[in-house]
């Protein structure tokens, strides 16, 4: 049962080039989030996702597309990357239900850096 | 009004002793408030949450103390351990009527052997 994961862990993109991170999970949840982790800003919402087909723009969601055909996937794509988007990259799920379940879930991390 | 100001940036603690980590918010209506560890390599986990309804939340040697009026609340290591150092981050977030976290800026503490 691997929960949640992401690929790649690592990737080294140059500028103005097209990047997608992928998050898969096996838990069926139906919330999903994409958060960018730079020193002294936590976490920062990308993007998130209701269930499938429903997604909703977060903090930063400039130069960011997101897709959700199906529960278990939800991808990001850097449409053209630049350097300001080299950071670490993480997806969540949640089974978020009022009153009985909020906890966020977190991948490991993809390592991005645009040169 | 959406911030979450969390405090010290990083934080050393010897072996032993007490770590604390606050941190405060302006929104009234959050009203779920959980910290996330963070070791590093791995993503936040959920270390433990409290709901505005009670002061205190103890879990093991992690403690929140939430203190409503003051608008605050913060993360108490008793007996800190090296396999503590992490980074720390507290959130908040209003349950009912969306799912997102509003986090701090997070805490890197150190436990010195």
């Amino acid at each position: 049962d691997a929960g949640i994961t992401q690929s790649p862990r690592y990737k080294i993109t140059e500028t103005g080039r097209q990047v997608t991170l992928m998050c898969h999970q096996t838990w069926s949840h139906s919330y999903m989030f994409w958060y960018r982790q730079d020193l002294g800003h936590g976490l920062r919402l990308i993007y998130y996702s209701a269930a499938a087909d429903i997604t909703d723009k977060g903090e930063v969601p400039d130069g960011y597309v997101v897709s959700r055909s199906k529960t278990e996937n939800f991808p990001l794509t850097l449409e053209s990357a630049t350097r300001s988007q080299t950071s670490v990259y993480f997806c969540a799920s949640a089974d978020w239900r009022p009153h009985i379940s909020y906890e966020q879930y977190f991948g490991p991390g993809t390592r991005l850096t645009v040169t | 009004q959406q911030q979450v100001k969390q405090s010290p940036q990083s934080l050393i603690v010897q072996k032993g002793g007490i770590s604390i980590i606050n941190c405060a918010y302006e929104n009234t209506a959050f009203d779920y408030f959980p910290w996330y560890q963070q070791f590093p390599g791995k993503g936040p986990a959920l270390l433990i949450a409290i709901r505005p309804d009670v002061s205190e939340k103890k879990e093991g040697r992690f403690t929140i103390s939430f203190n409503k009026s003051a608008k605050q609340f913060s993360l108490h290591i008793m007996d800190s351990q090296p396999g503590d150092s992490a980074t720390y981050f507290c959130a908040a977030s209003i349950v009912d009527s969306n799912y997102q976290l509003i986090w701090g800026a997070g805490t890197k503490l150190i436990i010195k052997p």
